[in-house]
């Protein structure tokens, strides 16, 4: 089954401890994308890859890093969390071909919780 | 710059009856616009897109969508509402002239009532 996995869903975690967001997906996709979703703002990208070793600041980049080390796996690392990044995460890919008018396959989300 | 209005955060309607969820958008160039559904504790669930050509577009579930070029709009709509569509929707735009970014509205929760 065509899929993007993450994890973990749900992690609840304190103010400064290291916690990495694992992505991965099936689907052979060059482009791969972070987003977090907050009330109110919508989802707001974080970074996105646009092919392995290949990766760019979104619009809200501040605390968060990523890698591509393979076409499969995007983690997201977040080095010392605030609370402020308390938020839902999403992992999203995409062919690169036709990158614009291709949809976006989305993973199940991680609830983030920092306190 | 690329943005996207939705401006109602809620939706009420009947089952049985017909429902629009409004999207506005604003984009240099020609826009790629779609809607994506969210169901509770789900991600994001591709519904539709317009790329060219018709401007009513079908998707998933029965959703519809019509781009109106002179009102820079694209609002979902369904003839008749299942109480299953209740979810949060979610419109974006990109275009062929910003072909990194997905720019999304900040979503409408659709409330279908018995």
């Amino acid at each position: 089954e065509a899929q993007v996995t993450q994890n973990p869903r749900y992690l609840i975690t304190v103010t400064g401890k290291k916690l990495t967001v694992t992505c991965s997906q099936n689907m052979n996709h060059e482009y791969m994308s972070w987003y977090r979703q907050d009330p109110g703002l919508g989802l707001r990208q974080i970074y996105y890859s646009m092919n392995v070793e290949v990766t760019d600041k979104g619009d809200v980049p501040e605390g968060y890093k990523v890698s591509r080390k393979e076409k499969r796996n995007f983690p997201l690392i977040l080095e010392s969390p605030s609370p402020n990044q308390t938020s839902l995460y999403f992992c999203a890919s995409s062919p690169r071909a036709g990158l614009s008018y291709n949809e976006q396959f989305f993973g199940p989300g991680t609830r983030l919780t920092v306190l | 710059a690329q943005s996207v209005a939705q401006p109602e955060d809620q939706v009420n309607v009947a089952e049985g009856n017909p429902l629009t969820v409004k999207c506005t958008y604003s984009v240099s160039g020609n826009p790629y616009l779609f809607w994506y559904v969210q169901y509770p504790n789900r991600g994001l669930q591709f519904l539709l897109k317009y790329i060219t050509g018709d401007n009513l577009v079908k998707g998933s579930y029965g959703f519809e969508a019509e781009f109106n070029k002179s009102q820079t709009s694209f609002h979902l709509k369904k003839p008749s509402a299942l109480v299953s569509d209740s979810a949060l929707y979610f419109c974006a735009v990109s275009s062929r002239d910003n072909t990194d970014k997905l720019i999304f509205g900040t979503g409408t929760r659709l409330q279908v009532f018995p």
